[in-house]
Formats: C-alpha cells, structure tokens, sequence
C-alpha cells in the first residue's frame, strides 16, 4: 500500500548549525502534508504545514520544502537548539482542505543535537 | 484552551481485562481521531469521527476495539478482552471541521501483562 516514509531514523548535529530532515512519500494524490515533533513522554506537537500547491513554506526557524515531482519534502530547523531534541515525524492527508481524514505518518527521525 | 485531554495517562492490566481509554477533544473542534503508537508500527490511524459520527474505522485492528463518542466533547476507546500485544501509547486528536491541522492528546501508556 502506500505509506509515507523517512529516510534517516537518526540525525545527529551540533548545537547552533542548521537541521535537514528528510521524508519521501509515495501518494501522488497527497495535496497536504505536516510536520510534527514529538518529545519525550508528550504527543506530537505541529510543526508546519504545507499544502501541494505550494513548493516552500517558512515558520519561525523552520522551513518546510516540497518537490512533488520527486514526492520528497524536508524539513530545515535553522540554528538548531537543545529544545530541538525530539523525534520529528511527516505525515500526510489526502483529503484536500480536509482535517477529516486521518493522517498517515512516516516513522520518524530522531533529531540529536550535540552541545 | 486547556487542550486535548485524555485519560489515564498509565494504565497497566493482566491480559482479558477490560480497558477504557478516554478523550476530550478542543472545544469547538468537530473532528476525533484515535491513534496507536509502537515502535515497530510507529503512529498509525485506529478510526475517526466528524460530528460524534464513525466515518473510518478500518484502522481498528480487531473486533475486541470499540469507540464510541456519544457527545461532542467526549470520546472513548474499550479494548475486550486486553492482550499483551494492545501495549502501546494510544492518542487522541481533534481538529475543527474542516481544518487541517490536528491537535494530539498527551496520550494514555498502555501496558497489558
């Protein structure tokens, strides 16, 4: 079936450099996808979002970058901190506009950052 | 906003027991959504609901999970009889229909012995 996927389970960086988090999915009628992070103990928080029409979107720190040609998008956390320690997962909803579809998720890329 | 709310946050019980877990979903929002997390199957979708109405459970695993949501501000997941392979970290989430963006619970820890 298809499923939405990450690349790397871990990425390790030092504090203060910029954070590349990748995520490939394979429903080419996803037209709304998400970033979430998810600490230690808590449920996932909402990072970004970015709709199919659109190729970039940034937020405080964080950029969100689609390629629908190659069905990749990533993640970039500029100057990452120690609170950017966590597991960061993509999902997507192919239901357009639509909060009332379930998401389906990758499963995640534990996000470490060195002192 | 006090958030999702769910219930209990830890719930440990011997295999065949009766489990109940439990959501509050934002004020407002008109859309439930329960998740199981694991680490072998990471975050996967159990059922849905928009306006206290089942739209999708074809995530529940077997016929021993059942959810309910009887208002809107209240929802539950039973699981009888518990075995050893329902522990996981379950989440509710709730959006406003319509919206896109779902906010998750804290999550209920279930272990089952």
């Amino acid at each position: 079936g298809e499923s939405v996927g990450l690349h790397l389970p871990t990425l390790s960086v030092q504090e203060g450099d910029n954070s590349i988090i990748n995520c490939a999915y394979s429903n080419s009628a996803s037209d709304y996808f998400i970033w979430y992070k998810q600490e230690s103990g808590k449920g996932p928080q909402f990072i970004i979002d970015i709709r199919s029409n659109m190729d970039k979107r940034q937020g405080q720190r964080v950029t969100v970058l689609l390629n629908k040609t190659v069905k990749h998008l990533s993640l970039q956390i500029a100057a990452t901190q120690p609170g950017d320690s966590a597991v960061y997962f993509c999902a997507e909803n192919g239901n357009s506009g639509g909060g009332a579809d379930g998401l389906t998720f990758g499963k995640g890329t534990h996000l470490i950052i060195q002192p | 906003d006090a958030g999702v709310i769910q219930s209990p946050r830890h719930e440990v019980t011997e295999m065949g027991q009766e489990v109940t877990l439990r959501c509050k979903p934002i004020s407002g929002h008109n859309s439930l959504f329960w998740y199981r997390q694991t680490m072998m199957r990471g975050l996967e979708l159990l059922i849905y609901f928009n306006n206290n109405v089942p739209i999708d459970d074809s995530g529940m695993p077997e016929d021993r999970f059942s959810a309910k949501m009887p208002n809107a501000s209240f929802s539950t997941l039973k699981i009888q009889p518990s075995e050893p392979r329902d522990s996981a970290v379950y989440f509710c989430a709730s959006t406003r229909s319509g919206g896109d963006t779902q906010y998750f619970g804290p999550g209920t820890r279930l272990t089952v012995l």
